[in-house]
């Protein structure tokens, strides 16, 4: 079975930083690009960030661009979501998101249950 | 940047009605577009992918069609399950932009 479980959410003041890590099981994770999406309290979805399976290929929202780096380490099954300089409107559930297949460029087909990051003073 | 516009925004149907949505691109995307369905409290759900394929495990009475700008979700017998808000996002190149959402209820 399938599974993407993250971790590393939480309170955070603004201009802090976060990782965020997200655990992969049941499929070859490095044969599948990855992507971080995200969600504002009562909200709609947002896009924040893709990778293609080998990592060298990463695309961001303009609303992140700069401040997050999207990464995966293939040995570990593990993708990450590095946010620096965090803003009250980065305030959200984030959901890590399995592609379809090795490139950014297809629809996400499997979704973990997300982890909350709060950036407030 | 290409823009996902979705309408409406929210409605409330009967159980058993036909229901359509709708998403408009900017400018044409072929059919690179998804659509999803979020329960209250629950994680997204992948409905549809390349505009009009069903997805495994999904109720055959959700189909899509459309390509280039303009594309429809439609639920041919709403159930009282199909309570979400759905999303479309469009795929072919990056920023992977979704749709606002269209909220579905039960008269």
């Amino acid at each position: 079975e399938v599974q993407l479980v993250e971790s590393g959410g939480g309170l955070v003041q603004p201009g802090g930083s976060l990782r965020l890590s997200c655990a992969a099981s049941g499929f070859t994770f490095r044969s599948y690009a990855m992507n971080w999406v995200r969600q504002a309290p009562g909200k709609g979805l947002e896009w924040v960030s893709s990778t293609s399976g080998s990592g060298g290929g990463t695309f961001y929202a303009d609303s992140v661009k700069g401040r997050f780096t999207i990464s995966r380490d293939n040995s570990k099954n593990t993708l990450y979501l590095q946010m620096n300089s965090l803003r009250a409107e980065d305030t959200a559930i984030y959901y890590c998101a399995k592609g379809y297949d090795y490139n950014y460029y297809y629809h996400i087909d499997v979704w973990g249950k997300g982890t909350t990051v709060t950036v407030s003073s | 940047d290409i823009q996902m516009t979705q309408s409406p925004s929210s409605l409330s149907a009967s159980v058993g009605d036909r229901v359509t949505i709708t998403c408009r691109a900017s400018q044409g995307i072929s059919n690179y577009l998804a659509w999803y369905q979020q329960r209250p409290g629950k994680v997204p759900r992948l409905l549809i992918y390349a505009a009009s394929s069903l997805q495994s495990g999904v109720p055959s009475r959700f189909s899509g069609s459309g390509s280039g700008t303009d594309f429809t979700l439609t639920i041919s017998s709403l159930q009282p399950e199909d309570v979400a808000t759905y999303y479309c996002q469009k795929y072919n190149s990056a920023p992977l932009t979704f749709g606002g959402g269209t909220k579905v209820e039960i008269k």
